[in-house]
């Protein structure tokens, strides 16, 4: 069974500049989530979808930061213009709706911002 | 704001020695609590699910308690190897009023076995 991808894995950009991260989950997960860890910290929940629509998005920053998931399936992640405290890895994880203590995370993207 | 704390932040151990962490958390509205391993580079893995008061779990030489009533749980590491080293995280599931639950995580504990 293919893991959670995700790409890139790493990304250095200049603050104000644009960035977008992408991933795939497991095939049949509805699913997904988007999770900010900064160095230090713990995985902060950004935003949940099932499916196509957004279930939890209280902790994302929308004035900068947008989610989407299109067709239910593969789901991206933009920062736009992004700030030096963005700087952190982006996990993406996926689950079925009804097994949500299996949660399975991809390899993150490591951004910096400079 | 919850509070899910683990000790230590960090930890050098020798290979062979056994050790343990702490993950403190709220106790009140208990869902569950996840602890997971996440290697650098790699994908964080699952270690635990507990759920109940008391629970134990047992992976190869790897161990979790659970405590509900005061808010803790432990992780165990017996003869620590090389390919134990990682960052090991805990999770606490609360639940929520009106139905639902959410994830919080620890800080994590980084964990470093040397030969």
């Amino acid at each position: 069974e293919a893991g959670v991808a995700q790409s890139p894995r790493y990304k250095i950009i200049e603050k104000r500049q644009s960035v977008a991260f992408w991933c795939n989950p497991i095939s049949g997960h509805a699913t997904l989530y988007w999770y900010q860890q900064i160095l230090g910290q713990g995985p902060k929940l950004l935003i949940q979808f099932q499916n196509n629509g957004v279930v939890d998005d209280s902790q994302l920053p929308k004035d900068r930061f947008s989610a989407e998931r299109l067709k239910g399936v593969d789901s991206t992640l933009k920062i736009q213009p992004a700030k030096l405290e963005d700087s952190a890895v982006y996990l993406c994880a996926s689950s079925f709706p009804s097994r949500i203590y299996e949660q399975y995370f991809g390899p993150g993207t490591r951004l910096t911002v400079t | 704001i919850l509070n899910v704390e683990q000790s230590p932040q960090s930890l050098h151990v020798q290979e062979g020695d056994s050790t343990n962490f702490t993950c403190s958390f709220p106790s009140s509205n208990f869902y569950a609590l996840h602890w997971y391993r996440w290697e650098t580079a790699k994908s964080p893995e699952a270690l635990f699910v507990m759920t109940l008061n008391g629970d134990e779990k047992k992976k190869g030489r790897i161990s979790a308690t659970l405590n509900t009533k005061e808010g803790y749980s432990y992780l165990y590491i017996k003869g620590s190897q090389p390919e134990d080293s990682a960052t090991y995280l805990c999770a606490f599931r609360k639940e929520l009023t009106g139905g639902g639950n959410k994830l919080t995580f620890g800080t994590g504990t980084q964990l470093k076995v040397e030969l």
